[in-house]
């Protein structure tokens, strides 16, 4: 099954602005949107944001996300160390009837 | 508080099987499509199958159809993986996740001879 495509790396610097990025098709991303998880070496994901951009209790506000067509984004401002991790989306395929995965993105805060 | 505790990982022979099982509490565990997601060492987050509610739907990820299946038990508040004809490449830790908002600490499986 096809995944969703993100950037293997990026790295900015501390107190900057980071968006992240997620492209899939119409029948996943463009359909119900990305849901984003972050993972720290060694733990399981932690879910960041809702495919609906609603963000689960305790996530920092400095984390938002968007979506434009089959685009989903997510931005961090203000970075800080702990942002430092591996960001996954993910996304509901509705033709293939699987929930599919970005291959992650490793974030480096300089 | 949520909780979810996966167990029955090992190292299993190519061919052979190992049963899953998560154990859940702090939530209405009926009322959630559950989910297994695999991680391979060093690799990205791979989703394995999930199940609706009263686990009348079952959806699988193509690499593992026809040999692994999901099941569940509202009653003990438990997730199931049985997973036979294993190969070298199902190895990678096992999270029960319940839909992706909630995640266990997984459990390792490792296939090899």
């Amino acid at each position: 099954q096809a995944g969703l495509t993100q950037p293997p790396s990026v790295s900015k610097d501390l107190r900057q602005t980071v968006t992240l990025t997620c492209t899939g098709n119409s029948n996943n991303v463009g359909n119900q949107g990305a849901a984003w998880l972050q993972q720290y070496q060694g733990h399981p994901p932690k879910l960041l944001s809702y495919r609906n951009h609603n963000r689960p209790s305790g996530i920092s506000e400095r984390l938002s996300t968007s979506r434009s067509g089959n685009t989903a984004s997510l931005t961090i401002t203000g970075l800080q160390p702990e942002d430092e991790a591996d960001y996954y989306c993910s996304a509901w395929d509705s033709s293939l009837s699987a929930w599919v995965f970005g291959g992650g993105t490793k974030l480096t805060v300089l | 508080e949520v909780h979810l505790v996966e167990s029955g990982g090992g190292l299993v022979q190519p061919g052979g099987s190992l049963r899953l099982s998560c154990a859940a509490s702090g939530f209405t565990f009926s009322s959630h499509w559950m989910t297994w997601v695999r991680q391979a060492p060093g690799k990205g987050l791979e989703w394995v199958a999930n199940i609706k509610q009263d686990g009348g739907d079952r959806f699988y990820v193509d690499s593992v159809k026809g040999r692994f299946t999901i099941s569940r038990d509202n009653a003990k508040n438990s997730l199931y993986l049985q997973m036979n004809s294993l190969r070298a490449e199902d190895t990678a830790i096992y999270y029960c996740a319940r839909d992706l908002d909630f995640w266990g600490q997984g459990t390792l499986v490792t296939v090899s001879s």
